[in-house]
């Protein structure tokens, strides 16, 4: 069963763009959580989307968003970049359960400039 | 709101040796589970081991092993027999039993390097 997939795995932006990451969950896993990492903060939660829908956010600010396709693929958008946001972005998928692990994606690392 | 502590930022084991990461965490509520996961240099976390607060057995998987206390609120991992793959930042995290299953909260991570 392939794992979970994000794209790309490096991205450099300039500061006030935008930015898109991609994310395809291991089959079956209709949760998709996102992760930001970074050497200060650490691992920081983002959200959750579950059948679409957004279940739960971190606290990050609006110009974070995602959301989540039929197929369970995700996307997060990162508007307006600061270089604040550079970081690993991490995405894991799992399947419904409180026991049930995550399995997290390589992650995209995204370098504001 | 929960917090993870791992106090040890860096540890070095010698291959076949045994090694023990620390972690403790804070929480009021009673039924949770815990986590330790691996980042090796690829960066994908990985999975190592998980125990259930309610569950008083430590948990066991091949050479890593946790020592659970939980009235002191203890989430050690032993690593047993070390390995030059052991090599990774090793991260504790925390899930509540409310919320979202996908919410953990993780420590700040032991990077652990492994010698010959």
């Amino acid at each position: 069963k392939a794992g979970v997939t994000q794209t790309p795995r490096y991205l450099i932006k300039t500061r006030g763009q935008q930015v898109t990451l991609s994310c395809s969950p291991i089959s079956g896993h209709r949760s998709v959580s996102w992760y930001q990492q970074t050497p200060g903060q650490g691992l920081q939660f983002l959200f959750e989307y579950f059948s679409e829908t957004q279940r739960n956010k971190g606290n990050f600010p609006g110009r974070f968003s995602g959301r989540q396709f039929s197929n369970s693929r995700s996307e997060m958008n990162v508007s307006t970049l600061e270089l604040g946001d550079s970081a690993l972005y991490l995405c894991a998928s799992s399947l419904q359960g409180k026991n049930s692990p995550l399995h997290f994606g390589n992650g995209t690392r995204l370098t504001v400039t | 709101a929960q917090t993870v502590t791992q106090s040890q930022p860096e540890m070095s084991v010698q291959e076949a040796e045994t090694v023990t990461l620390s972690c403790t965490y804070d929480t009021s509520e009673s039924d949770y589970y815990l986590f330790w996961y691996k980042q090796p240099p690829s960066r994908q976390m990985i999975l190592v081991i998980r125990q259930e607060a309610y569950k008083q057995q430590n948990a066991t998987e091949n050479r890593f092993s946790v020592n659970f206390q939980k009235a002191a609120k203890s989430f050690s991992l032993k690593i047993s027999d070390s390995q030059l793959g052991d090599a990774a930042m090793y991260f504790c995290a925390y899930r509540s039993p409310t919320g979202t299953a996908s919410k953990l909260t993780f420590g700040t991570g032991t990077r652990l390097q492994v010698t010959l």
